[in-house]
């Protein structure tokens, strides 16, 4: 069973270019969550999935930002034209439920330049 | 709503000593708690976790926590740091009626030789 799985591991784009980060949960887990790390900052939340629903977006800004978790494929967290504050590295994790624990994927390292 | 704080951004502590990292939470049914570790330029790894069984919970490496219903705490301790200790320490909460899991914002734990 693979682990929680996220790529790309690196990414770069120049300012105003969109940015896709593809998060496949481990097997049988049906929750996803991201997070967003700053630089010397915690982690912060961002979306909470299910399988083909939106559970909770209160941690992502209402622009520009956009979470899926379809019913076949990966979670995708898109970036529209991004700009220098969004370079950060964005964790996806997964879980069988909300009581259980937490898989986290290595992380995308997003930079804009 | 759940919520956690971690009460020390930065801890310090010699090669040998104890270590204990603070974290309190709120909830409001019965939580669960985690506590992870992320190394420089890592992913996140489970440490151990309290999900209503015994309230002292071993982890990996070392590091052990109790969960204090009375004082809403779960602080994480090992009796003798070693140099490879040296991480970010995040404490996570969920519970029954929210599904989503919520960190801290990290104690960094410097070991001086």
């Amino acid at each position: 069973n693979a682990g929680v799985m996220q790529n790309p591991r690196h990414l770069v784009r120049r300012r105003g270019q969109e940015a896709r980060l593809r998060c496949s949960p481990m097997k049988g887990h049906s929750h996803v969550y991201w997070y967003r790390q700053l630089p010397e900052e915690g982690l912060k939340f961002m979306v909470y999935l299910q399988k083909e629903n939106i559970i909770d977006e209160s941690g992502m800004p209402k622009e520009r930002f956009s979470a899926e978790f379809p019913k076949e494929g990966p979670s995708i967290l898109r970036i529209q034209q991004v700009v220098r504050g969004d370079s950060a590295a964005y964790f996806c994790a997964s879980s069988v439920s909300g009581r259980t624990e937490a898989f986290f994927g290595q992380g995308t390292r997003l930079t804009v330049v | 709503a759940q919520s956690v704080t971690q009460l020390d951004s930065h801890v310090s502590v010699s090669e040998g000593t104890p270590v204990l990292l603070r974290c309190n939470y709120s909830s409001s049914y019965s939580p669960s708690l985690f506590w992870y570790v992320q190394h420089p330029n890592k992913g996140l790894q489970l440490l151990l976790k309290y999900t209503s069984a015994a309230t002292l919970v071993k982890g990996i490496n070392g590091f052990e926590a109790e969960f204090k219903k009375s004082e809403t705490s779960f602080h994480l301790t090992k009796p003798s740091a070693h140099m490879s200790d040296a991480a970010e320490y995040f404490c996570v909460v969920s519970d029954l009626r929210d599904d989503k899991i919520i960190f801290g914002k990290g104690t960094r734990l410097h070991i001086l030789p």
